[in-house]
């Protein structure tokens, strides 16, 4: 079975930065494009990056433009999310989704900025 | 950017009723690439309806969606008591990809 499993999350000063990582099991990783989309507390879903199933194309929100970088390796069937000058405003759940429509979701990795 | 307006906020029911959601896109977009997410607390989103009509897989037929150009709706039949989440719609036909604000589905 599909399985999507965040992890790197934690707490971190403004201005630091720190990698997520999602591990894909149970479907062909290097043939899906990967999504990363974070939820505020209490907020809604908001989109965050994009890469393709071979990593050449890569696509950001305009909140993280700049800042965040995705990747993925293929051999290891795990995306991550480089998060470079982190702001309070970044503090949120970050999920990685399976491609579009995203069909499937992990359980999410809890990232709080805060001094 | 695609801007998705969902209403209500808030829609209070009871089990058994019908639930009507609505999501409105800020310019017209393709049916092919609007998707319908629940979402329950502690819990990821699920996806619920993708091409904004066709169901995904597990999904009870009580669900149905609909709509085209910038209006599009999700129908909940019959409400169970375990429909009671939060419902996001999205456009995924580019970058950015742009969710709603959701509304709320509460027991009444």
């Amino acid at each position: 079975q599909v399985q999507l499993v965040e992890s790197g999350g934690g707490v971190v000063q403004p201005g630091r930065s720190l990698r997520l990582s999602c591990a894909a099991s149970g479907f062909i990783f290097s043939t899906y494009a990967m999504h990363w989309v974070r939820q505020a507390p209490g907020k809604g879903l908001e989109w965050v990056a994009l890469i393709s199933y071979d990593g050449t194309n890569k696509y950001y929100a305009d909140s993280v433009k700049g800042r965040f970088t995705i990747s993925r390796d293929n051999s290891q069937n795990t995306v991550y999310l480089l998060m470079n000058s982190l702001r309070a405003e970044d503090t949120a759940l970050y999920y990685c989704a399976r491609t579009v429509p995203f069909d499937y979701w992990g359980q999410g990795t809890l990232v709080t900025v805060s001094s | 950017e695609i801007v998705l307006t969902q209403s209500p906020g808030t829609l209070s029911l009871s089990p058994g009723e019908r639930a009507t959601l609505s999501c409105r896109a800020s310019q017209s977009l393709s049916s092919t690439y609007l998707g319908w997410y629940q979402q329950k607390p502690g819990q990821a989103p699920r996806l619920l309806i993708y091409g904004a009509s066709s169901r995904a897989t597990g999904i009870p037929d009580r669900f149905s969606g609909s709509g085209s150009g910038t209006d599009f709706t999700l129908t909940i039949s019959r409400l169970e008591p375990e429909d009671f989440a939060v419902y996001y719609c999205q456009q995924y036909g580019g970058s950015p990809y742009t969710f709603g604000q959701g509304t709320k589905l509460e027991i009444k």
